[in-house]
């Protein structure tokens, strides 16, 4: 089945230190891939998103490129911020189908960022 | 629109009772999906509706559990006879066919 991996945490940075949290999924096919950030008590929210290879995802200063020979989908910012600290998920779903909308989540990266 | 809303947002408890949580989705959206997420993990899939049919349950979906969307609208997720492995964050979604889920802010639920 579908599965998503995501580099293990926690990760720490200093402000305005450049942030790259890996993903690797494996899935048969093309799914869409997505970012999700998860705040403290809170649900998750959906930072960004890309649909087919090679596309890229951005939101609030974050990236992430489909690379299909890779089966990656990594997550950058050039400068985080400490609002920025977080737990960041790395997910697959497929556009149709019956699985259309359903995820398969990795198991998140605690990210926090120190003044 | 407010977003997909869940309630309660948090709930305790006692071993052996019953709880029901409700969700109600983003108006125009047809499919609704329940997903439990422990401390530490990924959100993990738990059943899906599209409109009032309930189309996919998994297997982390035992015989107390129930999910009903019974006008293709809001949803309930009810627990029966709770133990204290059902603690965890119970989280509703939503979504159009063929786009991506929005996520309420879910409902923490402590057995104690």
């Amino acid at each position: 089945g579908d599965s998503v991996t995501q580099m293990e945490g926690p990760v720490t940075l200093s402000e305005e230190a450049f942030l790259t949290i890996n993903c690797t999924y494996t899935a048969t096919g093309y799914p869409s891939l997505f970012w999700y950030v998860q705040y403290p008590g809170e649900g998750l929210q959906l930072l960004l998103k890309a649909t087919k290879a090679d596309d890229k995802g951005s939101n609030k200063g974050f990236e992430a490129t489909y690379r299909k020979e890779t089966t990656s989908f990594h997550l950058e910012k050039g400068s985080v911020q400490v609002s920025d600290s977080a737990v960041y998920f790395c997910a697959l779903s497929w556009g149709g189908g019956t699985n259309a909308g359903k995820s398969t989540f990795g198991d998140g990266t605690t990210l926090t960022v120190k003044p | 629109d407010t977003g997909v809303s869940q309630d309660p947002r948090h709930k305790i408890t006692k071993r052996g009772q019953n709880v029901t949580f409700r969700c109600d989705p983003i108006s125009e959206h047809n499919r609704l999906y329940w997903y439990r997420q422990t401390l530490g993990q990924g959100p993990e899939f738990l059943t899906y509706f599209q409109n009032e049919a309930q189309l996919e349950k998994s297997r982390l979906l035992s015989d107390r559990f129930s999910a009903e969307r019974p006008k293709g609208s809001f949803s309930t997720l009810e627990i029966q006879r709770t133990e204290q492995g059902d603690s965890a964050m119970y989280l509703c979604a939503s979504s159009r066919e063929r786009t991506e889920a929005f996520f309420g802010q879910g409902t923490r639920l402590t057995v104690v």
